[in-house]
């Protein structure tokens, strides 16, 4: 899992509470990548943010926001907009370099996993 | 539209067999492509990956996969199969015109290597 951090591993939620994950990398990365993980659908994008104070929507952003203040940080908040938000959340990063054509591997946090009670 | 397939949900092997896991893509072009696995509830470790040169790339704990331009595959491959090996394995894909972009990812072959 190198040196990203994700907390808490568990999290419980109530129905209509908005919840933030941690993200944290001190591998000097410039991007991060928030990642949702449902059985037998791999991995779908939810927001990546490649340079600080700037980030975009993946595939399935509705009912999430994120924050890049920093570059170590990257927190993903699940809101109660979000209507089935039960799933495993993996957090990424990368040493992509901005207007570079060169791409690199993502590595990954040990995840979160979040229940709606 | 670009996708990923892995086509078999799970592989059975017994230890000491060679072991592969399949992963096909729908693009022409030059594809990046990368291999991952995934042990319970952990994240994702990186395998190995292609971008470009020699079609036989060789990664992580012995692991290998072949680039087939041709056949758009890149098929994981390990000459002999550790008990320690079984995991949920995942082919990940960035397609010409996203370079420096995301991954798509296929959903995952589970490896169960039989004592």
């Amino acid at each position: 899992d190198g040196g990203i951090t994700q907390s808490p591993k568990y999290l419980f939620r109530k129905e209509g509470q908005n919840v933030t994950l941690s993200c944290e990398q001190n591998l000097n990365h410039d991007a991060m990548y928030w990642y949702r993980q449902d059985p037998g659908q791999g991995l779908r994008l939810i927001y990546y943010s490649q340079i600080v104070n700037d980030f975009q929507k993946g595939d399935i952003a509705e009912g999430y926001s994120v924050s890049r203040e920093k570059k170590e940080s990257f927190p993903l908040t699940v809101t109660s907009a979000q209507k089935n938000p039960t799933a495993f959340y993996l957090c990424a990063s990368s040493p992509f370099s901005p207007g570079s054509s060169s791409t690199d591997t993502q590595y990954f946090g040990p995840g979160t996993r979040l229940t709606v009670l | 539209a670009q996708s990923v397939a892995q086509p078999e949900d799970q592989v059975n092997v017994a230890e000491g067999n060679p072991l592969t896991v399949k992963c096909t893509y729908s693009v022409s072009g030059n594809p990046y492509l990368f291999w991952y696995v995934q042990y319970p509830n952990r994240g994702l470790q990186f395998l190995l990956k292609y971008i470009t040169g020699d079609n036989l790339v060789k990664g992580s704990y012995g692991f290998e996969a072949e680039f087939n331009k041709s056949q758009t595959s890149f098929h994981l491959k390990k000459p002999s199969a550790l008990v320690s090996d079984s995991a949920l394995y995942f082919c990940a894909v960035i397609f010409p015109g996203n370079y420096g972009q995301n991954f798509v990812f296929g959903p995952g072959t589970r490896l169960s290597v039989l004592p």
